[in-house]
């Protein structure tokens, strides 16, 4: 099976722009999580997809959405970019992440640069 | 407030020897811990987990313990090799009537020298 792919790989933008990214989870996985990666802060969990609903959501500004559609794609859009957006931005599917021992694999990451 | 602690941001360890990177967790509802390694310009993969019925679960080189008083877990690598140079998350899960998600630590990165 394809694993998990993000587009794109790297993205420059600047402040007050807004941006979307795009991840295509593993065949068959219905769950689609995303994460904020930065220095010394770990992964930082944004919100998470199942049958195009959001069932779960961290705690970022609502200048921070997503959405999946019914091929189980899905996109993240954040609006009105700020220096301290630029991170690596990474998507995680699973088949249900419900599921008791149910693990995530993980994209490449998109890296979001913010000048 | 960071609820999965890893307080050694780096860790050096000779080839052949053991690498044991730490993990706290703050939260006592977590009932699933992950490890997961990192490699430059590549997502985490799974390494290893762990349920908290269990205090230990071995994998080939890789064993995670969990003291669940403390509230404490470990991965230990035996022997280290320089492949296994990456930066290692712990993950901590448990189950809400709502929700579920997962909880990162802030990594550790491990460096094997040849």
């Amino acid at each position: 099976k394809a694993g998990v792919t993000q587009t794109p790989r790297y993205l420059i933008k600047t402040r007050g722009q807004q941006v979307t990214l795009s991840c295509s989870p593993i065949s068959g996985h219905r769950s689609v999580s995303w994460y904020q990666q930065t220095p010394g802060q770990g992964l930082q969990f944004l919100f998470e997809y199942f049958s195009e609903t959001q069932r779960n959501k961290g705690n970022f500004p609502g200048r921070f959405s997503g959405r999946q559609f019914s091929n189980s794609r899905s996109e993240m859009n954040v609006s009105t970019l700020e220096l301290g957006d630029s991170a690596l931005y990474l998507c995680a599917s699973s088949p249900d992440s419900r599921l008791f021992t149910d693990t995530q694999y993980f994209g490449p990451g998109t890296r979001l640069t913010v000048l | 407030d960071q609820q999965v602690k890893q307080n050694s941001p780096s860790l050096s360890v000779q080839e052949g020897r053991i690498s044991i990177l730490n993990c706290d967790y703050t939260n006592s509802m977590f009932d699933y811990f992950l490890w997961y390694k990192k490699y430059p310009a590549e997502g985490p993969t799974f390494l290893i987990s762990i349920s908290s019925i269990k205090d230990k679960n071995e994998d080939g080189r890789f064993t995670v313990f969990l003291n669940k008083s403390a509230k404490h877990l470990s991965l230990h690598i035996v022997p280290s090799q320089p492949g296994d140079s990456a930066v290692y998350f712990c993950a901590a899960k448990y189950m809400k009537t709502s929700y579920d998600k997962v909880i990162f630590g802030p990594g550790t990165s491990l460096s094997v020298i040849p």
